[in-house]
């Protein structure tokens, strides 16, 4: 049973350009999370979907990003018009249900974006 | 609202020395506790949780034990060794509080193990 796949694993964009990364949920999980991991510091939530729909968006930046899982096919995380700032690495999560209830939620290997 | 507290790094110590990680957490409602592993420039793994007060998590040597009266998941481990060495997250998810069951971090304490 394949892992979360996690592509590309490291990107280079030009400011104002767009990033779009994508995340494979590990087989038969319906629940995705994105995180985002800036140099030295710890992860922050971004966006939690279920398929086709947002349940949680609140860390997700209110300009430039978005997210969606589609019903078929990966999550995508697409950051329009990318800054410096936006340069760090960018994880995402699935699990089979809600982790409140002791659900695991397991990790992709990240995709490194780098703004020059 | 949701938060988790653990102490600052980074930790070193000796090879078969005795590790201590503190995690406190705040949290409106019941969370599930874990603790994540990163090893350098990979993604987390779950190293161990529990889910309901007194349980304890354990893997590879390392233990959790979920205080609900001190609201605290302390990570310790008898005997490190090098291979140890990484960044533990600790994390809670709970459905209060404005969270919708999502991870929240704590900001990482690095451990190097030396020989």
């Amino acid at each position: 049973n394949a892992g979360v796949m996690q592509n590309p694993r490291h990107l280079v964009r030009r400011r104002g350009q767009e990033a779009r990364l994508r995340c494979s949920p590990m087989k038969g999980h319906s629940h995705v999370y994105w995180y985002r991991q800036l140099p030295e510091e710890g992860l922050k939530f971004m966006v939690y979907l279920q398929k086709e729909n947002i349940i949680d968006e609140s860390g997700m930046p209110k300009e430039r990003f978005s997210a969606e899982f589609p019903k078929e096919g990966p999550s995508i995380l697409r950051i329009q018009q990318v800054v410096r700032g936006d340069s760090a690495a960018y994880f995402c999560a699935s699990s089979l249900g809600r982790s409140y209830s002791g659900n695991t939620i397991y990790f992709g290997e990240g995709s490194w974006l780098t703004v020059v | 609202g949701n938060s988790v507290t653990q102490m600052e790094g980074p930790v070193t110590l000796s090879e078969e020395a005795f590790l201590t990680i503190n995690c406190t957490y705040t949290a409106t409602g019941y969370p599930s506790l874990f603790w994540y592993v990163q090893y350098p420039g990979e993604g987390l793994q779950l190293l161990l949780k529990a889910t309901k007060a007194d349980d304890k998590g354990s893997n590879k040597g390392f233990e959790a034990t979920y205080r609900k009266e001190t609201t605290s998941f302390h990570l310790e481990k008898g005997s490190v060794q090098v291979s140890d060495s990484a960044v533990y997250f600790c994390a809670l998810s709970v459905l209060s509080g404005g969270s919708q069951g999502n991870l929240i971090f704590g900001k990482g304490t690095k451990l190097s193990v030396k020989p």
